[in-house]
C-alpha cells in the first residue's frame, strides 16, 4: 500500500497561472480532504469529499476547485494563482468521518509546497 | 477564532527526560482528541487519541491526558528520544458532527542527545 500520494512535491507559479495538485489513495477510503498549512498556523480545510461524485467546501475554499470522479483520486485545481495561495497543501483520507476512532483517523500525503510569485 | 490552541511554538528537551506538550480548546462539543506527529517533508501521521469519556490514554512511551473541566489536554513522552524531534499537532472533533477536525498550529519538539 502506497497510502496517500501527492504530486508534485514542489511548484513555483506566477500570478494568474493555473495548476492541478494531484492526490491519490489506495486504501479504498470514502472520505478525502484537502488542507493548507500556512506558517505558524494549523491545517485549514479547503474542500472535502464523502465519496465519488460528492464534494463540498471546507473553511477556506475560495480560489480552489475539486472533483472526485473515482474513489482513489481527488485533484485540487487552482485557476488563477495568487500570492495568498502560497502554502503547503496536504491531501488526506479516512474510511469514515463519524464512525469513531477506529475509522475516522485521517491519513495524510507528504504535501505539496506551492509558491506563487 | 482558534478553537484549538497550542501556545508553545517550540519545546527543547534533553534525551531521556519527559516531554510535555500542551493543548487548549474552546469548543465544549469536542469529544474526540488526537495528536499527530510531523517530520519535515512528510505529512502528519496519527500518533495517539483520546475520547472525552476517558481522562488518560497510554500507548508505549506516549500518554495523553484530558482535563475536560479545564478544556485542556497534554501529550507526555517518556523517555524522550532524538527520533521524537518533530512537530506535534493537537486536533479535536465532535464524532457525531462528521468530518470536521480542527487542528492546532503545532509545537516543534527538539530532543537533544
Amino acid at each position: 500500500n502506497a497510502g496517500v500520494t501527492q504530486t508534485p512535491k514542489f511548484r513555483i507559479l506566477k500570478i494568474g497561472q493555473s495548476m492541478t495538485l494531484q492526490c491519490a489513495q489506495d486504501m479504498n477510503h470514502n472520505y478525502m480532504y484537502w488542507y493548507r498549512q500556512d506558517p505558524g498556523m494549523g491545517l485549514k480545510l479547503i474542500y472535502y469529499s464523502v465519496g465519488a461524485g460528492i464534494t463540498d467546501k471546507g473553511e477556506v475554499p475560495n480560489g480552489y476547485n475539486v472533483s472526485r470522479s473515482t474513489t482513489e483520486d481527488f485533484p485540487l485545481r487552482l485557476e488563477l494563482a495568487a500570492p495568498s495561495q502560497t502554502s503547503v497543501y496536504f491531501c488526506a483520507s479516512s474510511l469514515q468521518a463519524s464512525g469513531g476512532p477506529s475509522t475516522d483517523t485521517q491519513y495524510f500525503g507528504p504535501g505539496t509546497r506551492l509558491t506563487v510569485l | 477564532d482558534q478553537q484549538v490552541k497550542q501556545n508553545s511554538p517550540s519545546l527543547s528537551v534533553q534525551e531521556g527526560r519527559i516531554s510535555i506538550l500542551n493543548c487548549d480548546y474552546t469548543n465544549s462539543m469536542f469529544d474526540y482528541f488526537l495528536w499527530y506527529k510531523k517530520y519535515p517533508a512528510e505529512g502528519p501521521t496519527f500518533l495517539i487519541s483520546i475520547s472525552s469519556i476517558k481522562d488518560k490514554n497510554e500507548d508505549g512511551r506516549f500518554t495523553v491526558f484530558l482535563n475536560k473541566s479545564a478544556k485542556h489536554l497534554s501529550l507526555h513522552i517518556v523517555p524522550s528520544q532524538p527520533g521524537d524531534s518533530a512537530v506535534y499537532f493537537c486536533a479535536a472533533k465532535n464524532v457525531r458532527g462528521g468530518f470536521k477536525t480542527i487542528f492546532g498550529a503545532g509545537t516543534r519538539l527538539f530532543v537533544k542527545a
